[in-house]
């Protein structure tokens, strides 16, 4: 069974700060997804990898397929950024098993 | 296209009733999933179609619930005889996905919130 955790599970900062959510998960993937979830529940995807590094805007991903670990950065965080981080893999099939989350607030 | 759509958004009822939730999918995905969360945790996968073909099912769904999609457009997820545990934001997705490949981005609906008294 694949387990996906995250860490921390609650995250504040300051605004302008270098953030860091980390995801590690227990069986290989095809692919690993970075989605942001706002308060009263949408849900945007972020990222979707299965290798290597992706950068979009000031938000970055990386996975390590070795070590079985992704990280999420957000570069000169800013409070639009507070929302829920979510992070889910994918294993052959087309489920998403989905960790429990990392809550931001950034503050002003 | 607006993306995907779900109906209601908030629904709520007493146990025992049954209940029926809507997805519609972004119109060229041949993929529709349905997830669902509680509160505080991450969203559980619970079933996904591929067209109209129902290709998996979690154990999470039990006798009670059951999902179609007729012609491969919308979706339909149908509750009965609810249960106070039932309780929970229901969340669709689609996404486009080549025969036995893996899928792409999935597209999230907006959910529908079901609180059973």
């Amino acid at each position: 069974k694949n387990e996906v955790e995250q860490s921390p599970q609650n995250l504040t900062a300051q605004e302008g700060e270098f953030i860091t959510i980390n995801c590690s998960y227990s069986v290989g993937i095809s692919a690993l997804h970075w989605l942001q979830q706002h308060p009263g529940g949408g849900i945007v995807s972020l990222f979707m990898l299965s290798s290597g590094k992706k950068k979009h805007g000031r938000l970055i991903a990386t996975i390590n397929i070795q070590e079985k670990h992704s990280s999420l950065h957000i570069t000169a965080s800013h409070p639009r950024d507070s929302a829920v981080y979510i992070c889910a893999t994918a294993y052959n099939t087309d489920k998403l098993i989905f960790g429990t989350g990392t809550r931001l607030q950034v503050f002003p | 296209d607006t993306g995907v759509s779900q109906d209601p958004r908030h629904k709520i009822t007493k146990r025992g009733q049954n209940v029926t939730f809507r997805c519609d999918p972004i119109s060229e995905h041949n993929r529709l999933y349905w997830y669902r969360q509680t509160l505080g945790q991450g969203p559980e996968f619970l079933t996904y179609f591929q067209n109209e073909a129902q290709l998996e099912k979690s154990r999470l769904l039990s006798d009670r619930f059951s999902a179609e999609r007729p012609k491969g457009s919308f979706s339909t997820l149908e509750i009965q005889r609810t249960e106070q545990g039932d309780s929970a934001m229901y969340l669709c997705a689609s996404s486009f996905g080549l025969h036995g490949g893996a899928t792409g981005t999935q597209y999230f609906g907006p959910g529908t919130r079901l609180t059973v008294l």
